[in-house]
């Protein structure tokens, strides 16, 4: 499967906790998208990489949370002493060079208790 | 704020009636507009997109009609299928000369039901 790939699925962990979730883009993707999305709601935009550089974030991204796409190829998504409200689908996406259309995975269920 | 409504927010039609769902935009920057569906447990699909400059696109069963003085489009699925059953979002992008500024903005989703 070439598609775009995330891990974990779910995670689970208490409130205060450090988490992190990896995403990897379709090959040869240079654009690599974070969205997050509660229940019964559409995706929201946190943060895209163009290769290793974020060229936009969210106001939604507070200073808990952080992104990586160190080598442009996979990228990290860290959220710092999770909260409650940090409960979430996270989504990854990725897209060929400027293309608008953008290729989801299946995502990273976060629950804090 | 948000900047692409839409409706209804759940949707029941039997099998082989039409699905019509709605959204409208505010920014009037944006200049694609995908459908994306998503099954439980998945991450959204593309279903079909449009671009402002034309009112129609037909795909299959699927049809987004798109009136740019409105700010409105919508999708309409014709021949509803069981299989068809998911959640259905609206979106839209802006570009800049042809390279996508990369945030898409969704709508709030519809939960679709085909009845067998």
């Amino acid at each position: 499967d070439t598609g775009v790939s995330q891990d974990p699925r779910h995670k689970i962990t208490k409130r205060g906790q450090n988490v992190t979730f990896r995403c990897d883009p379709i090959s040869e993707h240079n654009r690599l998208y974070w969205y997050r999305q509660t229940l019964g709601q559409g995706p929201e935009f946190l943060t895209y990489f163009q290769n290793e550089a974020q060229l936009e974030k969210s106001r939604l991204l507070s200073d808990r949370f952080s992104a990586e796409r160190p080598k442009g190829s996979f990228s990290t998504l860290e959220i710092q002493r999770t909260e409650q409200g940090d409960s979430a689908m996270y989504l990854c996406a990725s897209s060929l060079g400027g293309g608008n259309i953008q290729y989801f995975g299946a995502g990273t269920r976060l629950s804090v208790l | 704020q948000q900047q692409v409504k839409q409706s209804p927010q759940s949707l029941i039609v039997q099998k082989g009636g039409i699905s019509i769902i709605n959204c409208a935009y505010e920014n009037t920057a944006f200049d694609y507009f995908p459908w994306y569906q998503q099954f439980p447990g998945k991450g959204p699909a593309l279903l079909i997109a449009i671009r402002p400059d034309v009112s129609e696109k037909k795909e299959g069963r699927f049809t987004i009609s798109f009136n740019k003085s409105a700010k409105q489009f919508s999708l309409h699925i014709m021949d509803s299928q069981p299989g068809d059953s998911a959640t259905y979002f609206c979106a839209a992008i802006r570009n800049a000369g042809g390279t996508s500024y990369g945030k898409l903005t969704f709508g709030q989703g519809t939960i679709l039901t085909v009845h067998p």
